[in-house]
């Protein structure tokens, strides 16, 4: 099946612990997204990627950090400098970046205590 | 700076009753934009896109939508909800100069039996 994975479903962290969040594509597209998603506050775009080796600051990329080193994966690291982890986070990928719609993953809650 | 906003945060309805959900946008330059919808949970789905062409776009479950330039809006309706419309609604637009897809703060549309 083509799709988006992101694993895990759920994760925990304690505080001051970096963690990597997976984000997994077989639709072929160039680009991909990671999002945040806060009760009331919809989507927030943290890093997006328009082609390989390639990335950019979203709106709230700090205490952040991705890599494209290939085309079907996406990680995002949540580093200890990120002041408010506890969230849910989304992966999206489209066929190019000035293409089609975004798929979305089915996300991944982090819960950092 | 580019935005997306949408200005009900939570919308109540009866069955039957008709919708209409608002989204205006802050873009340069040609834009893309998109109503995604989100059931209790699942994973985000697009309802509907404009790209170019004519400005009423209809969607899935019979929704529609109408690009109107001059008033950079993007408004969402559906003239009879049914029950299982209850989610939450995401307006996003990609385009401008870096061709960011953002999004707005989301809708909860409520529909009561």
């Amino acid at each position: 099946d083509g799709g988006i994975t992101q694993s895990p479903k759920y994760l925990f962290r304690k505080e001051g612990q970096n963690v990597t969040l997976s984000c997994e594509q077989n639709l072929n597209h160039d680009a991909m997204y990671w999002y945040r998603q806060d009760p009331g506050q919809g989507l927030r775009l943290i890093y997006y990627s328009q082609i390989v080796n390639d990335f950019q600051k979203g709106d709230i990329a700090e205490g952040y950090s991705v890599s494209r080193e290939k085309k079907e994966s996406f990680p995002l690291t949540v580093t200890s400098a990120q002041k408010n982890p506890t969230a849910f986070y989304l992966c999206a990928s489209s066929i190019s970046p000035r293409g089609t719609e975004a798929f979305f993953g089915q996300g991944t809650r982090l819960t950092v205590v | 700076a580019q935005s997306v906003s949408q200005h009900n945060h939570h919308v109540i309805l009866s069955e039957a009753a008709s919708l209409e959900l608002g989204c205006n946008y802050s873009y340069g330059g040609t834009v893309n934009l998109f109503w995604y919808v989100q059931y209790p949970g699942q994973h985000l789905q697009l309802l509907l896109k404009y790209f170019s062409g004519d400005p009423l776009v209809k969607g899935i479950k019979g929704f529609e939508a109408e690009f109107i330039k001059s008033k950079f809006s993007f408004n969402l309706r559906k003239p009879s909800v049914q029950w299982s419309d209850t989610a939450e609604y995401f307006c996003a637009a990609k385009g401008g100069a870096t061709n960011k897809l953002i999004f707005g703060t989301g809708t909860l549309l409520a529909v009561q039996p």
